[in-house]
């Protein structure tokens, strides 16, 4: 089984703090990434990264930087935290296959609030 | 923007009927699609994909794909109160990417 596992299940933190989630698979994924999801707007991608210390803007990058030093595991890291980056925060991994059949196995997510 | 519209609101079925699940897509390019179920306070996890037109069968869960009609569907036969939960669609397309639905709740009604 595909395990995903995320630093923090709940975290509070001060606006203007800055905010690390970290993400560890054990599947020898190539492709990692960092969701948010907030009721009414779904999942949102902000990063995602298809290699060691490879990574690619997703849809709301604003905010937040990636980081990947290791293949198994991927940071996201909210520089200055603000209220509107009050979310749950989801990462995903999937193998690199070309095909696009693969899904993306889902941590067990961080709700983060931001006060 | 590559976009997927699950615009029923939410659905109530009497436990033991049929729950059915329509989701269309943006990009004629994607090529395959991912059906996700989300427990309130729960990350999502995979029911099934689908790449091929027509239909799929997995246990009671059917998945429908309509190339021609860009959308995707699902069904949910003898649905349980445990299949109680809101349901993602997502579109695969390039670089990895999945794009996601908003999502429908099902509440099964015992």
């Amino acid at each position: 089984d595909v395990k995903v596992t995320q630093s923090s299940r709940y975290l509070v933190k001060r606006t203007g703090e800055k905010v690390f989630l970290e993400c560890v698979q054990d599947m020898d994924h190539e492709n990692m990434f960092w969701y948010r999801q907030d009721p009414g707007l779904g999942l949102r991608l902000i990063y995602f990264s298809y290699d060691v210390k490879m990574k690619e803007k997703g849809d709301i990058p604003e905010g937040y930087s990636v980081s990947r030093e290791k293949k198994e595991r991927f940071s996201l890291i909210l520089e200055s935290a603000s209220t509107n980056q009050t979310s749950m925060y989801l990462c995903a991994s999937r193998v690199g296959s070309a095909g696009g059949t693969d899904t993306q196995y889902f941590g067990p997510g961080t709700r983060l609030t931001v006060l | 923007q590559k976009e997927v519209e699950q615009n029923s609101g939410p659905l109530s079925v009497p436990e033991g009927a049929i729950a059915s699940l329509n989701c269309t897509y943006s990009d004629r390019g994607s090529q395959s699609f991912f059906w996700y179920r989300q427990y309130s306070g729960k990350s999502p996890e995979l029911i099934m994909f689908i790449y091929s037109n027509g239909d799929k069968e997995d246990g009671r869960f059917t998945a429908q794909l309509n190339k021609a009609s860009q959308y995707v569907s699902l069904l949910i036969r003898d649905s349980q109160p445990s299949d109680s939960a809101t349901y993602l669609c997502a579109s695969h397309y390039g670089n990895n990417r999945l794009a996601f639905g908003k999502g429908n709740q099902v509440v099964v009604i015992p």
